[in-house]
C-alpha cells in the first residue's frame, strides 16, 4: 500500500540554523501538506501546496518558514533560524482532492530538536 | 474562533465494553470529517471519514454527524487495549484547512 515518506525520522539543530525536511507524497497525491505538533500539543496546520504553488496557509506559517517541490517527488519544509519553540514533531501528509473525499494520508514525522 | 472541542479525558473504558468519543466544531461551512487515531510519539492513522448525516460503519467503528448540531462522534464496539490511544478529530473548515481538536485519550481496561 502506498504510503507518504519523511526523512529524517529525526533531526537536532542549533538554534538559528537553518533546517529543511522532506517528504515523498503517495505518487498519485496532487495536495501535499505540512503540519506541526509540539510535544503534548495539538496537531497544527502549517500550510498546503498545489500546482507548485501555497494554496492556503497558518499564521505559524510566517517568514521562516518555506515550502518547495523541487522535483516530481519530493516535498520539502525549510525554517530558517531555527527558535527553541520550532521544536515539535513535523508531519507532511498528501491528498487526491476529489468532490467526494479529501482523506489526508501522513507521514510518521520529523521530530525536531532546536538546541 | 472557529475550532474543533473534544474532551481531553483520560476516557477509561473496560475490555469488551463500547467506548464513545464526541466532537463538536463551530465552522458551519465544515463539510468533511474525520477520525484519527495517534499512539504517543506517532503519526496520527486515519480511522474513519464521514461526510453526510447519519452513521458510517467500518468494522468495531462506527461514525455519526449531525451537521445541524454541529456534532460528530466515533463508536468503537467489543474495546481492545490496542485500542487504548489518543482519538484526533479533524474537519476542514469553509477555508479548506484541516482544523484539530485536541485529542481524547482512551484507556481500555483489560
Amino acid at each position: 500500500e502506498p504510503e507518504v515518506t519523511q526523512t529524517p525520522s529525526h533531526q537536532v539543530t542549533q538554534m538559528g540554523q537553518e533546517v529543511i525536511l522532506r517528504c515523498v507524497p503517495i505518487s498519485n497525491h496532487l495536495y501535499f501538506y505540512w503540519y506541526r505538533q509540539i510535544l503534548g500539543q495539538k496537531v497544527e496546520f502549517l500550510v498546503s501546496f498545489y500546482n507548485n504553488e501555497i494554496s492556503e496557509k497558518s499564521e505559524i506559517f510566517d517568514d521562516q518558514f518555506s515550502v518547495e517541490r523541487p522535483d516530481g517527488s519530493n516535498f520539502t519544509l525549510k525554517i530558517r533560524s531555527t527558535k527553541l519553540e520550532d521544536s515539535a514533531m513535523y508531519f507532511c501528509a498528501s491528498s487526491e482532492r476529489t468532490s467526494s473525499t479529501d482523506t489526508q494520508y501522513f507521514g510518521p514525522g520529523t521530530r525536531l530538536t532546536v538546541l | 474562533q472557529k475550532e474543533v472541542e473534544q474532551n481531553s479525558g483520560p476516557l477509561s473504558v473496560p475490555e469488551g465494553a463500547i467506548a464513545s468519543l464526541n466532537c463538536t466544531y463551530s465552522d458551519r461551512g465544515s463539510q468533511s470529517f474525520f477520525w484519527y487515531r495517534q499512539y504517543s510519539g506517532k503519526s496520527p492513522e486515519l480511522i474513519m471519514s464521514i461526510y453526510s448525516n447519519g452513521d458510517k460503519e467500518d468494522g468495531r467503528f462506527t461514525a455519526q454527524l449531525n451537521k445541524a448540531s454541529q456534532y460528530v462522534s466515533l463508536l468503537i464496539r467489543d474495546s481492545q487495549p490496542s485500542d487504548s490511544a489518543t482519538y484526533l478529530c479533524a474537519v476542514i473548515n469553509s477555508n479548506y484547512q484541516l482544523i484539530w481538536g485536541a485529542g481524547t485519550k482512551l484507556i481500555i481496561k483489560p
